[in-house]
């Protein structure tokens, strides 16, 4: 089965500062990769993908995320925070052959001015 | 519809009581995914749904959870003589298709809260 760990609950970084958010995963076949993004009384909207082309994923807001096999890492980034980038992040991992999607615990990111 | 709608948004139950949940997904998609999300936690599967296929039913937390969908279109959540430990935020997915790369779109979600 696979699963995904997340690094850290809360992320605070200032305004213009580097995002980083890590997740590693856990498969024993080929994964598929997401990150998700949860802003407040809202559901969860994809922010990028990887489905095993291109190693670096860009996405949506400016973020980006590289997997790397060696490492079991899918940590996403971004080279400088805005505020409106304060939310809830989530890392979830699929097998490429099956339809069980599992999520990390988030981590939630604060920016300050 | 544009997007997936749950209803209601909101619901606040009294123990022991039962409560329905329901997910309208996007025209189109074949599947259908409930999650469930409990402050501080990620999101754990529950149950999800592909075409005429049975359900996959492997994360339903107990007997008293159920959930159906009609006509491969909309999928109500059922949880019976509800706990205070099923207060949670419900979220359904819908997909179009699980054979590709498809991420899920989500809808806003259901909080239940049982007092």
């Amino acid at each position: 089965a696979q699963s995904v760990t997340q690094l850290g609950s809360h992320v605070s970084v200032s305004e213009g500062a580097l995002v980083l958010l890590r997740c590693n995963y856990s498969s024993s076949v080929p994964p598929y990769l997401f990150w998700y993004v949860q802003y407040p009384n809202q559901g969860l909207q994809l922010l990028l993908k990887y489905t095993s082309a291109a190693t670096l994923v860009k996405g949506i807001n400016g973020f980006e995320a590289e997997f790397k096999k060696s490492e079991t890492s899918f940590h996403l980034t971004k080279p400088s925070a805005h505020m409106s980038d304060a939310a809830e992040y989530f890392c979830a991992v699929r097998a490429y052959n099956n339809n069980d999607m599992r999520f990390g615990a988030g981590t939630r990111l604060t920016v300050k001015p | 519809g544009a997007g997936v709608s749950q209803s209601p948004s909101n619901k606040v139950t009294e123990k022991g009581k039962d409560v329905e949940l329901r997910c309208d997904p996007i025209s189109g998609h074949t599947a259908l995914y409930w999650y469930r999300q409990s402050l501080g936690q990620g999101l754990e599967f529950l149950i999800y749904f592909q075409g005429n296929s049975a359900p996959d039913k492997s994360g339903l937390p107990s007997d008293r959870f159920s959930a159906e969908r009609t006509g491969g279109s909309v999928s109500t959540l059922t949880i019976q003589r509800t706990q205070q430990e099923d207060s949670a935020v419900y979220l359904c997915a819908s997909s179009l298709d699980l054979t590709v790369s498809y991420g899920y779109t989500f809808g806003s979600g259901t909080r239940l809260t049982v007092v």
